[in-house]
Order: structure tokens, then C-alpha cells, then sequence
């Protein structure tokens, strides 16, 4: 049961233009949302997250934006630049007794063209 | 100065066999997990590990054994490979207590089994 959905597996975009990734999740129990990038051959790294008590947080070129009640979370990119073509995970944290488990959507590719 | 290191980065083996992958962080970290990414690219946590404890097991077939020597280094052991045990298995750390808990992932192994 994929409780973090990310219904894009691809998505183009022009250099300069605004990249929008969307993220969809079922359990009203999450506390935490992040967004991952990963480039081929390596493993996915930190991004920025969210927590769910806030609609918004900003990190330079990326935005992520919140929407509780549609269970419905996005990234922005602006300006997108070529060097963010990538794939984009969006997870979704629950505490638990001794550690946090991370639940990841299945990914959607960027890909910026100069 | 890697952070996160998984050896090996790939490995061919016939079913049947018992293999291991191995995982060090050099950040400190209290918490290590492993995850599985299949050819549908659905990375899914199978284990974490706390203070030498392990504190989530997700129904991962007992063929699989998480060992860790001490905090820095989380190994994964898998007995009688199959073929469906092929995938892209990733190592991350994470420091217990942090909001949110921002994970840090080795560069991955790939598991192929013939």
C-alpha cells in the first residue's frame, strides 16, 4: 500500500522557466514531508522539507508548498536550471518509538533543456 | 571523506548464493537503515538501526539479517538470494531526535541475481 504517490514519472522543462513536481499522500499522520534528488548512480540526497503544521517553506531557487486538506504537497523550482535534471523523491516522515521512518513516492524525472 | 559508503557498488551472483553489502557513515549518526529500490523505482525502508537495536522490520523476508558491529557500520546479509532479490539496495544514517529526520544515503549497491 504506497501511502506517497507521485503520479509524474517524467516532466520537461525550459531553462529558466518554473519546474512544478506534485506529490500526493493518504496518511493524515505524517509530521514531516521532504523532497530527495537524486542524480544516476548516486543516492538520493536532502533537499528541503516541510513540516505539516506550516504551507509553505523557501530555500533560495526551491519552494515547497503544502496543502493539508487535498493530502497534496509540490515542489517549486525557479529558475530551473540544466543542473537540476534529476529525479525528484518525495517522502514522507511518521515518528515512531526510536526512529523516524521515511515513506518515498516513486520519483519523478526532470529534466531541464537548455 | 565520504559520508555515507556502501561496498560493494555492484554485484552479479547466482541464485542460491549468501552475499553481503556493507555500510559505513562517518557522520556521527546513531541511526543507519537499509532500503530497497525495485525496477518499479519504489525505494522502501526493510530496516533501521539504533544503538546496535534494530527498531523497524519491515515484513522483510528473514533471509535478509541487518548486522552492525557498532554505530558507524550497518551490514546486510542475505541468505539463498532469489531472483526477485534483485534491486538497487541504499544505506542511510540519520541522527535520532532530529526534526525532521533528514536522512543521508550511500551511493547505492546494485544487486543483480541470475
Amino acid at each position: 500500500d504506497q501511502q506517497v504517490k507521485q503520479n509524474s514519472p517524467s516532466l520537461s522543462v525550459q531553462e529558466g522557466r518554473i519546474s512544478i513536481l506534485n506529490c500526493d499522500y493518504t496518511n493524515s499522520m505524517f509530521d514531516y514531508f521532504l523532497w530527495y534528488k537524486k542524480y544516476p548512480a548516486e543516492g538520493p540526497t536532502f533537499l528541503i522539507s516541510i513540516s505539516s503544521i506550516k504551507d509553505k517553506n523557501e530555500d533560495g531557487r526551491f519552494t515547497v508548498f503544502l496543502n493539508k486538506s487535498a493530502k497534496h504537497l509540490s515542489l517549486h523550482i525557479v529558475p530551473s536550471q540544466p543542473g537540476d535534471s534529476a529525479v525528484y523523491f518525495c517522502a514522507a516522515s511518521v515518528d515512531q518509538t526510536g526512529a523516524n521512518n521515511l515513506f518515498f513516492g516513486t520519483g519523478t524525472r526532470l529534466t531541464v533543456i537548455p | 571523506d565520504t559520508a555515507v559508503s556502501q561496498t560493494p557498488k555492484y554485484l552479479v551472483t547466482q541464485m542460491g548464493n549468501d552475499k553481503s553489502i556493507k555500510c559505513e557513515q562517518n557522520l556521527g549518526h546513531d541511526t543507519m537503515y537499509w532500503y530497497k529500490q525495485d525496477s518499479k523505482k519504489f525505494l522502501k525502508i526493510m530496516f533501521s538501526y539504533n544503538n546496535k537495536e534494530l527498531i523497524i522490520n519491515e515484513t522483510v523476508p528473514n533471509r535478509f539479517s541487518p548486522k552492525s558491529p557498532d554505530k558507524a557500520h550497518l551490514n546486510l546479509h542475505i541468505n539463498s538470494l532469489e531472483l526477485g532479490d534483485s534491486a538497487v539496495y541504499f544505506c542511510a544514517s540519520s541522527r535520532l531526535g532530529t526534526s525532521p529526520d533528514t536522512q543521508y544515503f550511500g551511493p547505492g549497491t546494485r544487486l543483480t541475481v541470475l
